[in-house]
């Protein structure tokens, strides 16, 4: 079975842009979470979808936001970039049943603020 | 709230010895879940283990083993007999019920195996 993509693997902005990093869960899995690892902040929830719904946020931003597709796929935006975003983002899928299923993680995408 | 801890931030040892790393969580949550993720320097979590709130035994799996200890709400990883490959930074972390998927990680101890 593949594992978890992320697209692309590294990106460079400036601030005030905006950006979209893609996430392809695997096959079956219909849970697709976020997290944001920063030296800083170390890992943090952003946000998990379920069934093409957002169904649980982490304290950020408005400014953060995503969504899913109906084949599972995952997307995530952030707009009006701050040099603090620069972070390595992470993707997780797992198919959730009745227990918290193992969540299991793509590469991420790392993000340069300039 | 929930929170993990892991007080070691890096340890270092040298190929062969034994090395523990420590995780205490915080939860209100009678059912919870606990995981422990490994970081290469590539970047991506590798999935290591995962253990319910209800299932107190350790358990081993070839040169890893996984002590939780509820009365102390402690969840310690060891690696025996480490090797340089064993070299990554270690996520311990907590969801529950009332969480859904969203992990809880703890600060991550960095280990280094020198040969």
């Amino acid at each position: 079975k593949a594992g978890v993509t992320q697209t692309p693997r590294y990106l460079i902005k400036t601030r005030g842009q905006q950006v979209t990093l893609s996430c392809s869960p695997i096959s079956g899995h219909r849970s697709v979470s976020w997290y944001q690892q920063t030296p800083g902040q170390g890992l943090q929830f952003l946000f998990e979808y379920f069934s093409e719904t957002q169904r649980n946020k982490g304290n950020f931003p408005g400014r953060f936001s995503g969504r899913q597709f109906s084949n599972s796929r995952s997307e995530m935006n952030v707009s009006t970039l701050e040099l603090g975003d620069s972070a390595l983002y992470l993707c997780a899928s797992s198919s959730p049943g009745l227990a918290i299923a193992e969540q299991f993680f793509g590469p991420g995408t790392r993000l340069t603020v300039l | 709230a929930q929170k993990v801890t892991q007080a070691q931030t890096e340890i270092s040892v040298v190929e062969k010895e034994d090395v523990t790393l420590d995780c205490v969580y915080e939860t209100r949550d009678t059912t919870y879940y606990l995981f422990w993720y490994k970081q290469p320097p590539s970047g991506e979590l590798v999935f290591l283990i995962r253990r319910n709130s209800f299932d107190e035994q350790n358990e081993i799996s070839g040169r890893y083993s996984w002590n939780f200890q509820k009365s102390t709400s402690s969840f310690n990883f060891t690696i025996t007999a480490s090797q340089v490959v064993d070299s990554a930074v270690y996520f311990c972390a907590l969801s529950s019920n009332n969480a859904g998927n969203m992990l809880t990680f703890g600060g991550g101890t960095r280990l280094m195996v020198k040969p």
